[in-house]
């Protein structure tokens, strides 16, 4: 079975700054999707960034990018410019790539903003 | 586009009786929905997988019988707790797969927070 770990349970970063979020999976498959989502106090889950397996291309959305080093096992996200509202709870989620699956999320990492 | 609704956003009900919370997809139609149960300041876990027109994929260590899912519509699934109990008390998000869903990232409910008293 696939496993998404995040071993930063929370993050502080100041205003501005840039911040980077670690993410590590475990994978048999070649072919499978990642993802970066975001959690506000409001609960409601919001897509940051995605990733396909077969680019080596790291994913860029604006002030959000990342660092997928499949060899590895790896999908950090880098936040740069960070804002206020750039805090919340950050989950990376990893999808096979055959069928309708069911994502997997990583535990999670709460970001602080501090001004 | 590729909006889900989840009502209601909060309930409270006393332990024993049922609990109904729909989740619909607006703009899309939707064969695969994922229900997924979030403690406090823990990670989602996937409950069950509701497929339309079929019976719905519980994932190992989910009652079936206390958590019934009903998807009987490409654009309606529906999760009943039954008996509901104090442990049941959590927080629920549906997500639904659109079209092109399997690349572009699953669309959320914005969750239903269940307290049982």
């Amino acid at each position: 079975a696939q496993t998404v770990t995040q071993s930063q349970p929370e993050m502080s970063v100041q205003e501005a700054e840039t911040v980077t979020l670690s993410c590590t999976y475990d994978t048999s498959e070649s072919d499978y999707y990642l993802f970066w989502y975001k959690q506000p106090p409001s609960r409601q889950m919001i897509l940051v960034i995605r990733q396909e397996a077969y680019k080596q291309q790291n994913a860029t959305e604006n002030r959000f990018s990342v660092n997928f080093q499949k060899a590895a096992k790896s999908f950090s996200l880098k936040i740069s410019d960070s804002q206020l509202g750039d805090a919340a709870m950050y989950f990376c989620a990893y999808k096979e790539d055959t069928g309708r699956r069911a994502l997997t999320f990583g535990s999670g990492t709460r970001l602080q903003v501090q001004p | 586009g590729a909006v889900v609704s989840q009502h209601p956003s909060r309930v409270i009900c006393k332990s024993g009786t049922s609990v109904k919370i729909e989740c619909r997809s607006l703009d899309f139609q939707a064969t695969t929905m994922f229900w997924y149960r979030q403690f406090p300041k823990q990670s989602l876990m996937l409950m069950a997988t509701s497929n339309e027109g079929s019976k719905a994929t519980y994932e190992q260590g989910v009652e079936k019988d206390k958590f019934l899912i009903n998807h009987a519509s490409l654009t309606l699934s529906t999760l009943t707790v039954t008996s509901a109990h104090p442990e049941d008390s959590s927080f629920y998000i549906c997500s639904a797969v659109p079209g092109q869903g399997a690349t572009r990232g699953y669309t959320f409910g914005s969750g239903t927070r269940l307290t049982v008293v």
